[in-house]
This record gives C-alpha cells, sequence and structure tokens, in this order.
C-alpha cells in the first residue's frame, strides 16, 4: 500500500513568491495535517482538515492557508514566501479526528532565497 | 501553552551501550504521548502511543513509559541501526489532532 504521498519533494523559491504544496493521504484516511519543520526543531503544527472543513490551526500567519478536497487529498498554500519559511512541509494521515496515530509523508523541503 | 521538552539534545552511544531519552509534558488534558524516530530526509515514523501513566510499550529494543509529567524512552543494547532522531510528542484535548513535538533527541550508535 501506499504511504502519504507529498509533491514537489524540493522546490526553490525566492522571497515574496507562492508555493502550493501537495499531499495524498493514505488510501482510507480521511483526516490530514500539515507540519513545518524548521531545521534542527520538532515539526510544529499548521492546519488539520477531516472531510474537507477545517479542524485545527497552529500559530501561523494569515499567508498560510489549506484546503482538502473530496478524494481527501490536500494542498498547502504559502503566499508572500519570506526567508524564515524555508522549512521541511510534512503532511500527516490518520483514519479520523481522535484516531491516533498520525502517519506522516516524507516531506516537501522549501528553500527561500 | 502546552509544551514538550527534550533531553539531551543529542546522545552518542557505543554498541550494546544501553539508555535512556527523556520526554518532559505540560498538556492541558493530555489524549496520548506519541514517540517517533525520524531519519534524516525522512518524516517521522510512529514507534509508540501511550495513553496513562504507568502503561508501559515496548518493540525490539525500545521500551516506552509514560508518568503524569514525563515519558521515557529505554534503548536497550541499541546497534548502528537505531541511530536516527527520536521526537516525543503530546496530543491535547481539543478535537483537533494537533500535536505538541519536542525538538528531538539525536541519536548516534557507534560500531
Amino acid at each position: 500500500d501506499a504511504g502519504v504521498t507529498q509533491s514537489p519533494t524540493h522546490l526553490i523559491k525566492t522571497r515574496g513568491q507562492h508555493v502550493t504544496l501537495r499531499c495524498s493521504p493514505i488510501s482510507g484516511h480521511k483526516s490530514v495535517s500539515w507540519y513545518q519543520q524548521v531545521l534542527g526543531q520538532g515539526p510544529q503544527f499548521i492546519f488539520q482538515y477531516y472531510e474537507k472543513e477545517e479542524r485545527g490551526r497552529g500559530n501561523f500567519p494569515d499567508r498560510f492557508s489549506a484546503r482538502q478536497f473530496p478524494n481527501y487529498s490536500s494542498e498547502l498554500n504559502v503566499n508572500a514566501l519570506l526567508l524564515g519559511d524555508s522549512a521541511l512541509y510534512l503532511c500527516a494521515s490518520s483514519l479520523e479526528p481522535g484516531a491516533n496515530v498520525l502517519t506522516f509523508g516524507a516531506g516537501s523541503r522549501l528553500t527561500v532565497l | 501553552e502546552d509544551q514538550v521538552t527534550q533531553s539531551p539534545e543529542a546522545l552518542r552511544l557505543q554498541e550494546g551501550e544501553s539508555s535512556s531519552l527523556n520526554c518532559s509534558y505540560t498538556v492541558s488534558g493530555l489524549r496520548g504521548l506519541f514517540w517517533y524516530r525520524q531519519d534524516p530526509g525522512k518524516g517521522p515514523e510512529f514507534l509508540f502511543t501511550l495513553y496513562s501513566a504507568g502503561e508501559e510499550k515496548e518493540k525490539e529494543r525500545l521500551k516506552a513509559t509514560l508518568t503524569k509529567k514525563e515519558s521515557f524512552l529505554h534503548i536497550t543494547a541499541p546497534k548502528p541501526e537505531d541511530s536516527a532522531t527520536y521526537l516525543c510528542a503530546a496530543g491535547g484535548q481539543g478535537g483537533s489532532e494537533k500535536l505538541v513535538f519536542g525538538k528531538g533527541t539525536k541519536l548516534t550508535v557507534n560500531p
């Protein structure tokens, strides 16, 4: 079975640009969460979506947005990129909220120059 | 504010030398304490979930325990392939699946 798949795996952007990251959850998983992991730090929660609705939001500016599609895949969008947005962006899926075990993808490595 | 602190930041062991990693947490209404392993360039890989004080779980050379304020990951007779960053995360109440992660402990096991 395919795990959580994310694309692209690596990308380089310049300050002020926009980026879209994509995530496909494990088949049958309906909940998707996004995390940001800066080098040397633990992952930090950005969003959680379930059944296309936002179920949780972390302490991130409005430049960050996300959505979930009817097939449960998800997109994370970041506008007006800053140097500090350089990080590994992780997507995780679970069967449903409260299922407790999150399965993570390999992440999308974003570098902002 | 929910908080998770891991120590030490880095740990270097010889193959076969047992040790423990510490995770202190402050979470209102703990719904679960999670341990993940992360290899360089990869996403975190789930190891254990602990739900209540006194609970213990084992997997191969790893054993996780939980108290009301801390969790420990004990590594018995480690091998070089156990080298990785071990992340601790706490899930609180509130309806979302938000996990609060510590910074991790980078474990290196030398042959």
